[in-house]
């Protein structure tokens, strides 16, 4: 069974730290996906990954950076937090072709004060 | 216009009862189609894909009407196990796929 595991459940953060979220894929898959969701506005994609040390946007990118060093982790950074970055982030993996089914980590909560 | 639209809800449903929801996308080029299934405070999980001809996994049938750009989900003798938000997705044929914001059933006993 696949597994996406994100390193934590809950976080909460202070305006201007430097945030680092971690999402690890055990099944060797190519793609990974950074997703943030908030009420009334679904699951907006921030960034996504189709090989090493590859990244493309997404539709928010803005305030947000990524890191692929290894196929199975992808990290999502926020250089200076704000509070306007208080959300739930999904992690998630899929094979080729893109449009395979996803497999998401159970997410982050993360709060900025 | 939001690229691909559902009716947030949410839909009270008596326990046995047929449900229905639609979700409509903007692009005809669209190539793919899921639902997946989020329960309170969890990830989406993948409930099924939609195919051209429809498709049915026991008491769930999807199907998609490329003409009116919408696809559908059907529950059949709905259980209070099939309480969730619903989520409609769509690859416009490119690298990712795009979510709508989802639509919440609730079965009631």
């Amino acid at each position: 069974d696949v597994k996406v595991t994100q390193s934590s459940r809950y976080l909460v953060k202070r305006t201007g730290e430097k945030v680092f979220l971690e999402c690890v894929q055990d099944m060797d898959h190519e793609n990974m996906f950074w997703y943030r969701q908030d009420p009334g506005l679904g699951l907006r994609l921030i960034y996504f990954s189709y090989d090493v040390k590859m990244k493309e946007k997404g539709d928010i990118p803005e305030g947000y950076s990524v890191s692929r060093e290894k196929k199975e982790r992808f990290s999502l950074i926020l250089e200076s937090a704000s509070t306007n970055q208080t959300s739930m982030y999904l992690c998630a993996s899929n094979g080729i072709p893109f449009n395979s089914p996803l497999h998401f980590g159970n997410g982050t909560r993360l709060t900025v004060t | 216009r939001k690229e691909v639209e559902q009716d947030p809800g949410p839909f009270n449903v008596p326990e046995g009862a047929t449900v229905a929801f639609n979700c409509t996308y903007s692009n005809s080029a669209s190539q793919s189609f899921f639902w997946y299934r989020q329960d309170c405070r969890k990830e989406p999980k993948l409930l099924m894909s939609v195919y051209s001809s429809g498709n049915e996994d026991g008491r769930f049938t999807a199907q998609l009407n490329r003409a009116s750009q919408y696809i559908s989900l059907l529950i059949r003798d709905s259980k209070l196990s099939d309480s969730a938000t619903y989520l409609c997705v769509v690859n416009f044929g490119n690298e990712k796929l795009t979510f709508g914001t989802g639509t919440r059933l609730t079965i009631i006993p």
